[in-house]
This record gives C-alpha cells, sequence and structure tokens, in this order.
C-alpha cells in the first residue's frame, strides 16, 4: 500500500534538537494515527485524528506534539527526546464509519535515533 | 482488557514447507481481526481481515486464516512458504472505537 507517505525515512538527532516527522496519506481518508514500533514491544498508539480532531492521546510524553492541519496531514514534532525514544514512528490512515470495521492503512515508517 | 497474544516470537520453516502463525485474543464482543505483514524497513500491510460471515478467510499472498471462537484464535497459514515470506506478522483485533490492538508480533525466517 503506497497511499500513506512518511519523512523523513531516517532521522538522527541530539536530546536537544527540535525536528517534526511529516505524513501525508492520498486515500481520502478522514482519520490519522501515529504508532511507535519500538523492538521486542507490541505496537504503540500515541495519537489519533478524526475528522481533524484529536480523540486519543495514550499518556504520551509532552515532548511529543501533534499537529493535524488537514485531513490528509499529519505531524508529529519532536523536542528534548531522551535516548529511549529511539523507535520507528508509523503513521496510518483510516476511513472513519463510526464502527469497527474501519482499515487502518500505514505508512513505511520514519526510524529515530536519539544520540 | 483487550489483548492479542502471539505465543510465537519467532518460527523458522524451510521454503515450500507449511506454515501456521498463531493468534489468540481476549475481548468481550464480537472480535474484528486483522493480520498485517511488515517486511524489514516498511511499514505494515494488511495481509487480510475478518469481520463477519465465513470464518475461513483469503488474503494475499496466498495466506488465509480461519477464526475459530470457541478457542478465541485467529492463525494464519500458508500451504508453501516462500523466501519473500520472511517478515514480521502482526496479528490485531478492532475495537469499537476503530482502535487497533496488536500482537507482539511473530518473526518469520525461511530457510532455503
Amino acid at each position: 500500500e503506497t497511499g500513506v507517505t512518511q519523512t523523513p525515512r531516517h532521522l538522527v538527532m541530539g536530546m536537544t534538537n527540535k525536528k517534526s516527522l511529516k505524513c501525508e496519506q492520498h486515500l481520502g481518508h478522514n482519520a490519522m494515527y501515529w504508532y511507535k514500533q519500538s523492538a521486542k514491544k507490541p505496537l504503540e498508539l500515541m495519537f489519533v485524528y478524526s475528522l481533524e480532531e484529536r480523540v486519543e492521546n495514550n499518556s504520551v510524553p509532552s515532548r511529543f506534539s501533534p499537529e493535524c492541519p488537514n485531513s490528509s496531514h499529519l505531524f508529529l514534532h519532536l523536542h528534548t527526546l531522551q535516548p529511549e525514544d529511539s523507535a520507528l514512528y508509523l503513521c496510518a490512515s483510516s476511513q472513519v464509519t463510526g464502527g469497527v470495521k474501519n482499515i487502518q492503512y500505514f505508512g513505511a515508517g520514519t526510524r529515530l535515533s536519539v544520540l | 482488557a483487550q489483548s492479542v497474544t502471539q505465543p510465537d516470537i519467532h518460527i523458522t520453516v524451510s521454503e515450500g514447507a507449511s506454515l501456521e502463525l498463531r493468534c489468540n485474543y481476549s475481548y468481550g464482543a464480537t472480535p474484528y481481526l486483522f493480520w498485517y505483514v511488515q517486511s524489514p524497513g516498511q511499514g505494515l500491510q494488511l495481509l487480510l481481515k475478518y469481520f463477519s460471515g465465513d470464518t475461513l478467510v483469503q488474503g494475499i499472498k496466498g495466506f488465509e486464516a480461519e477464526f475459530k471462537r470457541s478457542q478465541s484464535s485467529f492463525n494464519l497459514r500458508k500451504p508453501s512458504v516462500h523466501w519473500s515470506d520472511a517478515a514480521e506478522y502482526f496479528c490485531a483485533v478492532g475495537e469499537s472505537t476503530g482502535k487497533l490492538i496488536f500482537g507482539q508480533g511473530t518473526t518469520l525466517q525461511v530457510k532455503p
């Protein structure tokens, strides 16, 4: 599935840097998600935006700040990260139908390394 | 609480052999179930899904899965594995909110 594009694919940053991850979906969906994928752990849902409103924030530290300016774009702003934040960050999108049948489509992810 | 368990963290099979990846779920209502595959350096690709109806569902790349309510299972199968099937496989259950709960994943290695 190539309908969800994430940039950059790789990012190395120091703990004092500020950077942003970008996600764009070309599927006409109206919900977008950020996940964190760390080694040996299940995918962790970080944020959910539905119809451009944040509907879920799973106790994510404030050093991660999401932004959803429209239904096609999602950003994750990063600042003063910790080495344990190094992970693969995945974006997904879906068409929200009000039920459980919405299928999430994933981007290829951004591999983040915090030094 | 809803949960998904994939008992096998790592499986190795020979090319051409059959494959079964196990998935057990805990969910109070009728589950909506998914299998995703992740190749190295890539995102997750949907292999197949179960919403209702026939409990044996067909997916892409020759995969199938069978929903067994009595066993709370949704195991993934393929009759003959190809080297390109080496990847990580994730089972997930869809909640009423649309949120997905993922298992920890099973890494499949294929021997020539």
